[in-house]
Parts: structure tokens; sequence; C-alpha cells
């Protein structure tokens, strides 16, 4: 399977600043990559596909890109709803694979 | 507007079998453009796919738990449901229905709709 490694696990961020999230695929999974936001107690929520596309009502603070095995996540300047877990997901190959995580805390 | 729900019982014993059911509403199980799909979080080891029913009748399942899952529909009622057999403490999860596109004409591409989610805790 593709194994997805997201780093750091954690990255604190003061309200206003800029946060890039990182996520490496283990084989190329073109642009099918996915990026997910969880707060405690939700059920994830899509925010960007395609790699770099953003998913309906995702402000545009949230940006992403990469394609083959390297992709990043991009929040231009943070607002407080925006601390939460954030997950990297590839669905070009099977079975469908997820990243472990970085967590956004505030600073 | 498409909405997911998961029911099911929150306890299972070990060695029995976990069954949940996910109801679709706004939307049908037997459109041609998606797959209908169950995914679990672990406390520790976070996201897992689980597998997929597809509006044809064809499901895939994560080699992992492929000997141990089955995702059947009933379209009669719009919903498709979640079988594991066998489960020991490791299936303890928060399990989710979610709907896949099968096409990339059908945005948004990956999970764009998923249920709340529900806890199912594997304890004697």
């Amino acid at each position: 399977e593709t194994v997805m490694t997201q780093s750091p696990a954690t990255l604190s961020v003061s309200p206003g600043e800029r946060a890039t999230l990182s996520c490496r695929a283990s084989q190329s999974v073109s642009s099918d990559l996915a990026w997910y936001q969880q707060k405690p107690g939700l059920a994830p929520r899509l925010l960007i596909y395609g790699a770099s596309t953003r998913a309906t009502g995702i402000p545009a603070r949230f940006s992403g890109s990469g394609s083959g095995t390297e992709f990043t996540l991009s929040i231009s300047s943070l607002q407080s709803e925006d601390f939460a877990v954030y997950y990297c997901q590839q669905y070009n190959r099977w079975p469908r694979t997820f990243g472990q995580g970085t967590k956004v805390e505030i600073k | 507007q498409v909405q997911l729900q998961e029911s099911g019982p929150g306890l299972v014993k070990p060695s029995q079998t976990l069954s949940l059911t996910c109801a679709v509403s706004g939307d049908s199980i037997r459109s041609d453009d998606y797959y209908w799909t169950w995914l679990r979080q672990h406390p520790v080891r976070g996201l897992e796919w689980i597998g997929y029913i597809h509006g044809s009748g064809n499901t895939y399942y994560n080699p992992s738990l492929m000997s141990r899952v089955l995702v059947s529909a009933d379209t009669a009622d719009n919903r498709f449901s979640l079988k594991l057999i066998s489960v020991t403490a490791a299936d303890t999860a928060v399990y989710y229905c979610a709907r896949e596109p099968k096409y990339r004409r059908t945005p948004p591409e990956a999970f764009g709709v998923w249920g709340l989610g529900t806890l199912v805790t594997v304890s004697s």
C-alpha cells in the first residue's frame, strides 16, 4: 500500500502567521491527493482535492501544491478556527491511505 | 444535500461480529457515480479505509481486513452496511461512512461527504 507521511507531527503557530504542512507519498500518486481538517468530536472535513483545488466553501487562505510524492498545505494567515488536526490522503491507488496527521496548535 | 448517518451497537464483545448501517439521504446508493465507503479512526493508528460498495454491487476491501469484512447494500431503504467478524480490542474505533466519486468528472474528488461517525468499543 502507499504510505503517507506527514510532517511535522505538531506545528505551533501564532494567530495571523503562516502555516506550512508537508505530506510525502511512498510512491507517486500523481495529483490524486486530498487534505482534510478535523476538529475534536467531528468527522474530517475536505479542504483540498486534486492536490490544489479548494472544496466548496473553503476560504482562499488554504492552498495546496505538489504532485507525485511531495505535497504541501499552506494556511496563509491562521485564524482561531484553523487550529485543528490536518490529514493528507491519496486516492490514486487502492487501498486509499491517510497520513498520520499534523496538529496545528496555538503558539 | 447529501447526508450520511451511521447507526449500530456501541459495544461489541470480543470474537463477535460488529454490524453498522449507514443511512443515505439526498442521493441514491444505486448511482453509478459513487463508491459508498466505510472508514474507521483508531485513537492511535489514525484513519483507515475499510472498503466500499458501488451502485453496481461491486465491492472492494482493504487487504488488511479482507478476510473479516463484508459491505452490503439495501437499495430499498437506500442504506449500506458493514459487518466485521471476529473482532478484537484492536477494532475499537470511530467508524465513518463516506462517499467517494468513481469518476473525476464528479467533483469533489476524494471523500467530500462523511457521516458523523459512531464509536464502537470492543470489550467484554
